[in-house]
């Protein structure tokens, strides 16, 4: 599976569009950029997952550049529950079972 | 369906002992997996069970450490003789179907050596 770099940590203002970037320079053609979030004690929570299109569903938007290198998970309008440890996994769905974690982007929103 | 259930949700032990956990996946969801996570660290991979069969086991899974998942439902994670960088917490995932299906996690099970 293809490395990721993201952020360690983010702040953004409750009400805001938080705006998280992922970097997936080595990712090859058959892999998924997926992301999960995990709030504080809890296990990790899918959010969205997508291949080259842009993606929207009822918790976030995923916007994936043509060449695939980068993405950046959208929150349109962060709440304080959003506040997490987001990460952003590369993984190609055909030949990985598992998923591998990095160390995420720690957003914590703030009144 | 109240989700994936992982029990216990804490345990405190001695080092040297033996340490059963139990995680009940989604009815119906052929995949489980077990991560463990470290303060401050993403979970890592542990293993990975379709149905019954446990097909995939990471390098971390020392020989202390053995997965079951007996009918192909509910899993248990044994740790014996325990050291104390044991401690972490210990997620249990499930998901339907092949490909990528969402992966579901359960709250853990936080353990302590002492």
């Amino acid at each position: 599976d293809a490395k990721t770099t993201q952020p360690t940590s983010m702040d953004c203002a409750e009400g805001r569009a938080a705006n998280l970037p992922c970097n997936h320079s080595t990712i090859s053609g058959n892999e998924y950029v997926y992301w999960y979030r995990q709030i504080h004690s809890q296990g990790p929570q899918y959010i969205i997952h997508g291949l080259k299109n842009n993606e929207t569903n009822e918790m976030a938007s995923l916007i994936i550049t043509e060449d695939r290198k980068s993405s950046t998970l959208i929150l349109p309008h962060a709440t304080l529950r959003d506040t997490a440890v987001y990460y952003c996994i590369v993984r190609d769905p055909g030949t990985a079972s598992k998923l591998t974690f990095g160390t995420g982007t720690r957003l914590q929103v703030t009144l | 369906d109240t989700g994936v259930s992982q029990n216990p949700r804490h345990k405190i032990t001695k080092r040297g002992q033996n340490v059963t956990f139990r995680c009940d996946p989604i009815s119906e969801h052929n995949r489980l997996y077990w991560y463990r996570q470290t303060l401050g660290q993403g979970p890592e991979f542990l293993t990975y069970f379709q149905n019954e069969a446990q097909l995939e086991k990471s390098r971390l899974l020392s020989d202390r450490f053995s997965a079951e998942r007996p009918k192909g439902s509910f899993s248990t994670l044994e740790i014996q003789r325990t050291e104390q960088g044991d401690s972490a917490m210990y997620l249990c995932a499930s998901s339907f179907g092949t490909g990528f299906t969402e992966a579901f996690f359960g709250q853990g099970t936080r353990l302590t050596v002492v």
